[in-house]
C-alpha cells in the first residue's frame, strides 16, 4: 500500500514567486493534515481537510497561504507571494475517518531566497 | 502552548536506555509518539489516551501521568536504529480531532 506521497521533495524560489506544494494521502483517508517545521522549531499544525472541507484552518500563518482539497482526494497548498520566513519542511499527514494515528509524508523542503 | 519536550539531546551508547519527556500545561486528552531519521516521513510509534494504560512494543514503551500532564517514552538497551528526532504530539481537552501540537523534538544518538 502507497504511503502518503508528497511533491516535490524540494523547492527553492526567490521572494515574491508562487509555489504549490502537493499532497496524496493513504487511499480513503477522510483526514488530511498540513504540518509545518521551521528549521530546528517544533512541527506546527497548518490545517485539517475532512474530505475536501476545511476542518480547522486555525493554523494557516496569514492569507499568502491557500490549502485545497477538490474532490476529497489529493490537497495542494499554494504560497503566494513567498516570503523569506515561509522557508521550513512542509509535512502532510492522513489518516482514516475515526482514527487519529496520523501517517505523515517525507515532507516538502521549501527554501525561499 | 506548545508542550515541553525534555532534554533536547540525548547521546547514548548501544544497548543502554533513555527516557524522554513530554510535559503539557494544558489538560492532555491524547500523546502521539513520532520518530523522524533526517530526510525522511515522521513515523508513528504509539498514541496513548487519557485514562489508558501504559503501552509499549518491544524495547520501546511509553506512559501517560494524567495527574502530571506528561507523558514518558522509554526506550530500552537502545539500538543504532534508534537514533532519530523524538516528537510528542498531544491533543487537548475532549480531542478526537487528531489536530496535533507537537513539542519542540529531542534528538537521540546512539553510538556503537
Amino acid at each position: 500500500e502507497a504511503g502518503v506521497t508528497q511533491f516535490p521533495s524540494h523547492s527553492v524560489i526567490e521572494k515574491g514567486q508562487t509555489v504549490t506544494l502537493r499532497c496524496d494521502p493513504i487511499s480513503g483517508h477522510d483526514n488530511l493534515y498540513w504540518y509545518r517545521r521551521v528549521m530546528g522549531k517544533e512541527i506546527k499544525f497548518l490545517l485539517h481537510f475532512v474530505k475536501e472541507s476545511k476542518q480547522d484552518e486555525s493554523g494557516m500563518p496569514n492569507n499568502r497561504f491557500l490549502a485545497e482539497r477538490t474532490g476529497g482526494t489529493y490537497s495542494t497548498l499554494k504560497v503566494q507571494p513567498a516570503e523569506l520566513e515561509d522557508s521550513g519542511v512542509y509535512f502532510c499527514a492522513s489518516s482514516p475517518m475515526g482514527d487519529t494515528e496520523a501517517f505523515f509524508g517525507q515532507g516538502t523542503r521549501l527554501t525561499v531566497v | 502552548q506548545q508542550p515541553v519536550q525534555s532534554p533536547q539531546a540525548v547521546i547514548l551508547r548501544e544497548g543502554e536506555d533513555a527516557v524522554i519527556n513530554c510535559s503539557s500545561s494544558k489538560a492532555l486528552y491524547s500523546v502521539h509518539w513520532y520518530r523522524q531519521k533526517h530526510g525522511e516521513a515522521p513515523v508513528f510509534l504509539m498514541i496513548l489516551l487519557k485514562g489508558g494504560e501504559q503501552k509499549g512494543h518491544e524495547k520501546i514503551s511509553a506512559s501517560f501521568n494524567e495527574k502530571k500532564q506528561q507523558s514518558s517514552l522509554y526506550l530500552t538497551a537502545s539500538q543504532l536504529s534508534y537514533s532519530g528526532t523524538y516528537f510528542c504530539g498531544t491533543e487537548w481537552g475532549s480531542g478526537n480531532t487528531g489536530k496535533l501540537i507537537f513539542g519542540q523534538g529531542t534528538t537521540l544518538q546512539v553510538k556503537p
